[in-house]
């Protein structure tokens, strides 16, 4: 069965910190990973994909995630948290139906 | 601006009273998604229409029901809400299905139901 699962609930970090936000995927096939961003009473913007390629992938707001296909694995990192950046994290699988399987989030706060 | 837009933003029913949520979208993109996102929970989709062509997911209960009368618009029914059916609800497209698709979402309504 498709899922992913995001072991981290609340991750708490200074500003300033790196951070990395875990993702793993479950899926037959070639995955399509997608992580999106979504701040209190708002809908979801994506922050960046991975279809295939390279498996480091660059994304807005300065964003990456690494895909490794030997751990199932699709992780969130940004080299420097501003106050901005918290938030609820979705990593999400796409389907060939273009529906989107999503983890169970991660709440992210930024401590001054 | 907005590209998919979502209407109203916040809604207030009273149990089992219709309620119909609303989405609009500028892209012009062939597939248009709703989605059910309750308090502390991932999103999960409900249905989506390919162009005309409606696709219910196996879980989603008949109480929800929707229409798409033409690209731009699709529309969410409620037809009975319960106390359960309280959460947000997220419209998303996208120019096409398959993996690769990109969804965009819209900014959510938030249903309370009284």
């Amino acid at each position: 069965a498709q899922s992913v699962t995001q072991p981290d609930i609340h991750i708490t970090v200074s500003e300033g910190a790196s951070l990395e936000l875990r993702c793993n995927y479950s899926y037959g096939a070639t995955p399509y990973l997608f992580w999106y961003v979504q701040s209190p009473g708002q809908g979801l913007q994506l922050l960046l994909k991975y279809f295939s390629g390279d498996t480091l992938v660059q994304g807005i707001k300065g964003f990456e995630a690494e895909f490794k296909r030997s751990q199932s694995s699709f992780n969130l990192r940004k080299p420097s948290v501003h106050w901005s950046d918290a938030a609820e994290y979705f990593c999400a699988v796409g389907a060939l139906t273009g529906k989107l399987i999503f983890g169970q989030g991660t709440t992210l706060q930024v401590k001054p | 601006d907005a590209m998919v837009i979502q209407n109203p933003r916040y809604q207030v029913t009273q149990f089992g009273k219709p309620v119909t949520l609303s989405c609009s979208q500028t892209l012009n993109h062939n597939v248009m998604y709703w989605y059910q996102q309750k308090s502390s929970q991932a999103p999960k989709l409900l249905f989506h229409y390919y162009d005309k062509d409606f696709n219910n997911e196996a879980d989603t209960p008949d109480n929800f029901q929707s229409r798409r009368p033409n690209t731009s618009f699709c529309f969410l029914d409620i037809r009975s809400p319960g106390l359960g059916d309280a959460a947000m609800y997220l419209c998303a497209t996208s120019r096409e299905t398959g993996g690769l698709a990109e969804a965009f979402f819209g900014q959510g309504t938030r249903l309370t139901v009284v």
